[in-house]
């Protein structure tokens, strides 16, 4: 079975700083993906960033972009110039490859991440 | 707006009544996910349907749950004979079939709360 886990459950940084949230996978698999999902207070979760395990390049998008350690099953994820819309519960999350799989997430506790002014 | 729906946002109920909730995903999305989220906990995956078909349901999803896609679009989520234990949130998500890691998108939500 798959476990992820995010051992901060909360951060505060200031705006304009950098922040690392950290999240940590369990699994016996090959082919998988990995994301991060933004939860903002009384908002539907959205979609931060995915990474390909196949992939080795580090995914970037915009201000967020992830350290993908496969070997040592660590997927962090960093946001640059943080700004107030980035205060949300963050979530890691873990989905096994395509091959008759239903795609299902399996998310780890979330940090609570809280810019501050 | 085209996004994942969910009614109600909101359901208070007495322990021991039937609750369902419907989802309204993205038109051309294929598969639709039920996931319970509980205070302080990320969201746990309870059922999936590609189409209208009930392809996985998770050990959470006691005999008490029943959840339907009728004809491949909406899905409904019943709840019988609620527990206090079943207060959390439901979220529901939708995605495209084909390849693998397509992106999920989730609805706000149904927040159940038992009395």
């Amino acid at each position: 079975a798959q476990t992820v886990t995010q051992s901060q459950p909360e951060m505060s940084v200031q705006e304009a700083e950098t922040v690392t949230l950290s999240c940590t996978y369990d699994t016996s698999e090959n082919n998988y993906y990995l994301f991060w999902y933004k939860q903002p207070p009384s908002r539907q979760m959205i979609l931060v960033i995915r990474q390909e395990a196949y992939k080795q390049q580090n995914a970037t998008e915009n201000r967020f972009s992830v350290n993908f350690q496969k070997a040592a099953k660590s997927f962090s994820l960093k946001i640059s110039d943080s700004q107030l819309g980035d205060t949300a519960m963050y979530f890691c999350a873990f989905m096994k490859g395509y091959g008759g799989a239903t795609n299902k997430l399996i998310f780890g506790t979330g940090t609570l991440l809280a810019v501050q002014p | 707006d085209t996004g994942v729906s969910q009614d109600p946002r909101h359901k208070i109920t007495k322990r021991g009544q039937n609750v369902t909730f419907r989802c309204d995903p993205i038109s051309e999305h294929n598969r639709l996910y039920w996931y319970r989220q509980t205070l302080g906990q990320g969201p746990e995956f309870l059922t999936y349907f590609q189409n209208e078909a009930q392809l996985e349901k998770s050990r959470l999803l006691s005999d008490r749950f029943s959840a339907e896609r009728p004809k491949g679009s909406f899905s409904t989520l019943e709840i019988q004979r609620t527990e206090q234990g079943d207060s959390a949130m439901y979220l529901c998500a939708s995605s495209l079939g084909g390849s693998g890691g397509t992106e999920a998108f989730f609805g706000q939500g149904t927040r159940l709360t038992v009395v």
